[in-house]
């Protein structure tokens, strides 16, 4: 069964510094990954996903990705963060042939000024 | 292009009352979701439709909650009765039959049962 892991429930930078969530998963077959934020009171928006192209996945708001298949990771990671990127962070694998998605617990980012 | 939207946003119930949520996706998305988020937790898939049928209902509590999809088009989730431990966020996702393609989320109904 696919399942995924976010290590960290809560990661806090200052702004300007790097950030970087974690996220581990496992699938018997080579899956579609996919990083969502959720906003306060909002549903979640899509900031990037890895569909077996390129490893490195760039994404909205300056966000990228890497897929390590040896490490079974997908990081999210930013190089310098922005007071208004504090939300929670969700990985989530793609069943392939439901589609459904398998959501890990989540990340708050907390960005300190 | 309009997202998904769902309604209402806020519902506060007592036990063992009945609750019913809408969502209308965005037009031309064949598939559509909802999802559980209970609070500090990731969103849980509850039931899967393809168009108007349903591909995966695995997760939901089939004694109390149920849920149609009409013409393929809007839908609706229902619990009845309601039970403290269905105090959630539900969220509604389309996207388009893809597996390839990503799923859109509305905003979600915050149900709180007292």
């Amino acid at each position: 069964a696919q399942s995924v892991t976010q290590l960290g429930s809560h990661v806090s930078v200052s702004e300007g510094a790097l950030v970087l969530l974690r996220c581990n998963y496992s699938s018997s077959v080579p899956p579609y990954l996919f990083w969502y934020v959720q906003y306060p009171n909002q549903g979640l928006q899509l900031l990037l996903k890895y569909t077996s192209a390129a490893t490195l996945v760039k994404g909205i708001n300056g966000f990228e990705a890497e897929f390590k298949k040896s490490e079974t990771s997908f990081h999210l990671t930013k190089p310098s963060a922005h007071m208004s990127d504090a939300a929670e962070y969700f990985c989530a694998v793609s069943d392939l042939s439901s589609y459904k998605l398998i959501f890990g617990s989540g990340t708050r980012l907390l960005v300190r000024p | 292009e309009a997202g998904v939207a769902q309604s209402p946003r806020y519902k506060i119930i007592e036990k063992r009352q009945s609750v019913a949520f809408w969502c209308n996706p965005i037009s031309g998305h064949a598939t559509l979701y909802w999802y559980q988020q209970i609070l500090g937790q990731g969103p849980k898939l509850l039931i899967q439709f393809q168009n108007n049928g349903v591909v995966d209902d695995s997760q939901l509590p089939k004694d109390r909650f149920s849920a149609e999809r009409l013409k393929g088009v809007d839908s609706t989730l229902k619990i009845q009765p309601a039970k403290l431990e269905d105090s959630a966020v539900y969220l509604c996702a389309s996207s388009q039959a893809d597996s390839n393609q990503p799923q859109h989320f509305g905003d979600g109904t915050r149900l709180s049962i007292l």
